[in-house]
C-alpha cells in the first residue's frame, strides 16, 4: 500500500497570501495524484488531476506540480473562499487508492 | 452530475444497514462508483468500488468482507450495506464517480455525494 504524507498538517495564511501544501508519496506514483478541497457538512471537490490539471471550473490561483513522490499544491493569493482541508490522493497504485491525512488551511 | 446520498442513520451494534448514492445527469452504468470513509475527526479512506454496468467490485483489502458493495442500474443507485454494525462503523460515508478508462489503468474522483453520516451506539 502506497501511503501519503502531506505536510504541513496545518498552515495558517493571511488572506491575498500564497499557500504551498505538499504531499509525499511512499513510492512513485508518476502522475497519478489528484488534489481535493473538502469543506465541512460539504462534499469534497476535485481541484487537481494528473498532478498538475486543474478540473472543470477550478479558478487559475490553484495550480499543481510535481510527479513521482513529490507533489505541490499552491493556492497564489488566498479567498476567504479556500479556507479548509485539502487532501491528495494517488491512483497509480491499487487497490487501494490512497490519501494522504489532510492540510487543513486556516485563516492567519 | 449529482450524486445524491440517502440520510443519516442511527443504529445499534449488531444491526443491519444499507446506504445509498443516486447517480444523475450522466450515464450511471459507464462510469465507476467509489465508496469513501471518514471517521470522526480523521481523513479519508477508500473503501472499494462498483462498476454499475456487470456490477464488479474491487474492495481495498482493509474493508474487504466487512461491507458490500451493489447497485441497482435501472434506478441509477450504488449501495454500501453492512450486515452486522460495529461501534467503530461510526463515521461518514461518502460516494465518488470515477470515470472508467479500461481495466489497467485508474482515473480520479471527479464528482462526490455529500456523505451519509452513521453512528452506531448502543
Amino acid at each position: 500500500e502506497i501511503v501519503m504524507t502531506q505536510s504541513p498538517a496545518t498552515l495558517s495564511v493571511s488572506p491575498g497570501e500564497r499557500a504551498t501544501l505538499s504531499c509525499r508519496a511512499s513510492q512513485s506514483v508518476s502522475s497519478k495524484l489528484a488534489w481535493y478541497q473538502h469543506k465541512p457538512g460539504q462534499a469534497p471537490r476535485l481541484l487537481i488531476y494528473g498532478a498538475s490539471d486543474r478540473a472543470t471550473g477550478i479558478p487559475a490561483r490553484f495550480s499543481g506540480s510535481g510527479s513521482g513522490t513529490e507533489f505541490t499544491l499552491t493556492i497564489s493569493s488566498l479567498q476567504s473562499e479556500d479556507f479548509a482541508v485539502y487532501y491528495c490522493q494517488q491512483y497509480n497504485n491499487w487497490p487501494p487508492y490512497t490519501f494522504g491525512q489532510g492540510t487543513k488551511l486556516e485563516i492567519k | 452530475v449529482q450524486l445524491v446520498q440517502s440520510g443519516a442513520e442511527v443504529k445499534k451494534p449488531g444491526e443491519s444497514l444499507r446506504i445509498s448514492c443516486k447517480g444523475s445527469g450522466y450515464s450511471f452504468t459507464n462510469y465507476w462508483i467509489n465508496w469513501v470513509r471518514q471517521m470522526p475527526g480523521k481523513g479519508l479512506e477508500w473503501m472499494g468500488k462498483i462498476y454499475p454496468s456487470d456490477s464488479y467490485t474491487n474492495y481495498s483489502p482493509s474493508f474487504q468482507g466487512h461491507v458490500t458493495i451493489s447497485a441497482d442500474k435501472s434506478i441509477s443507485t450504488a449501495y454500501l450495506q453492512w450486515s452486522s454494525l460495529k461501534a467503530s462503523d461510526t463515521a461518514i460515508y461518502y460516494c465518488a464517480r470515477q470515470v472508467y478508462c479500461g481495466d489497467d489503468c485508474s482515473t480520479d474522483f471527479d464528482y462526490w455525494g455529500p456523505g451519509t453520516l452513521v453512528t452506531v451506539s448502543s
